[in-house]
């Protein structure tokens, strides 16, 4: 079976500052992995992804992450954090078996930035 | 993912009535996902169809939830005589295609039942 931890429920950070979001995940099979990006009262929209080649991951508005297999580990980073980067982050797994996609969600981390 | 739409954004509910959710996939995609979204919790697969057919329900409460999408027309979400435990916000996506393609989100409908 699949499963996403995420580390730290809330992460705060101080506008300019490195922005670190950690997920550790469980798979049977080599996985694909997302990050996803909700704004209040939206849907997610995605950051990037992983799912075969390089293990570092760039994606949008500066963000990228590293899939490292030896520690289960998909972490989101971002070197300067923007105002604009306050939001709720979620690292999600899929197993991709039966050739669909079935995402399976860690509980998110929100993100707060501070002048 | 703007091009997915959803409505209602917001529906209300009794207690016993029935609520009706419709996803519009965007243009192309024939590949719908249901997930529900609980207060201060992440996203849970409930259902992925393809036009006419339910590939995986196995994330669907046995009763009184069921999903279609037709041919022609939008998925619908349909729950049945909902309780208070169905208020949630409630996500579709959809994708072209089955494999790890991206999945597009739609702006979700957010239920509350009184």
């Amino acid at each position: 079976a699949q499963s996403v931890t995420q580390l730290g429920s809330h992460v705060s950070v101080s506008e300019g500052a490195l922005v670190l979001l950690r997920c550790n995940y469980s798979s049977s099979v080599p996985p694909y992995l997302f990050w996803y990006v909700q704004y209040p009262n939206q849907g997610l929209q995605l950051l990037l992804k992983y799912t075969t080649g390089a293990t570092l991951v760039k994606g949008i508005n500066g963000f990228e992450a590293e899939f490292k297999k030896s520690e289960t580990s998909f972490h989101l980073t971002k070197p300067s954090a923007h105002m604009s980067d306050a939001a709720e982050y979620f690292c999600a797994v899929t197993p991709f078996s039966g050739g669909y996609n079935k995402l399976i969600f860690g509980a998110g981390t929100r993100l707060a930035v501070h002048p | 993912n703007a091009g997915v739409m959803q409505n209602p954004r917001h529906l209300v509910r009794r207690r016993g009535q029935e609520a009706r959710l419709r996803c519009s996939p965007m243009k192309g995609h024939s590949h719908v996902y249901w997930y529900r979204q609980l207060p201060e919790e992440g996203l849970k697969f409930m259902v992925y169809l393809q036009k006419e057919n339910i590939i995986d329900e196995s994330g669907m409460p046995k009763e009184r939830f069921s999903a279609e999408f037709p041919k022609e027309g939008p998925s619908i979400l349909r729950i049945q005589q909902v309780v208070r435990g169905d208020s949630a916000a409630y996500f579709c996506a959809s994708s072209p295609a089955g494999g790890p393609d991206t999945q597009y989100f739609g702006p979700g409908t957010r239920l509350t039942v009184l």
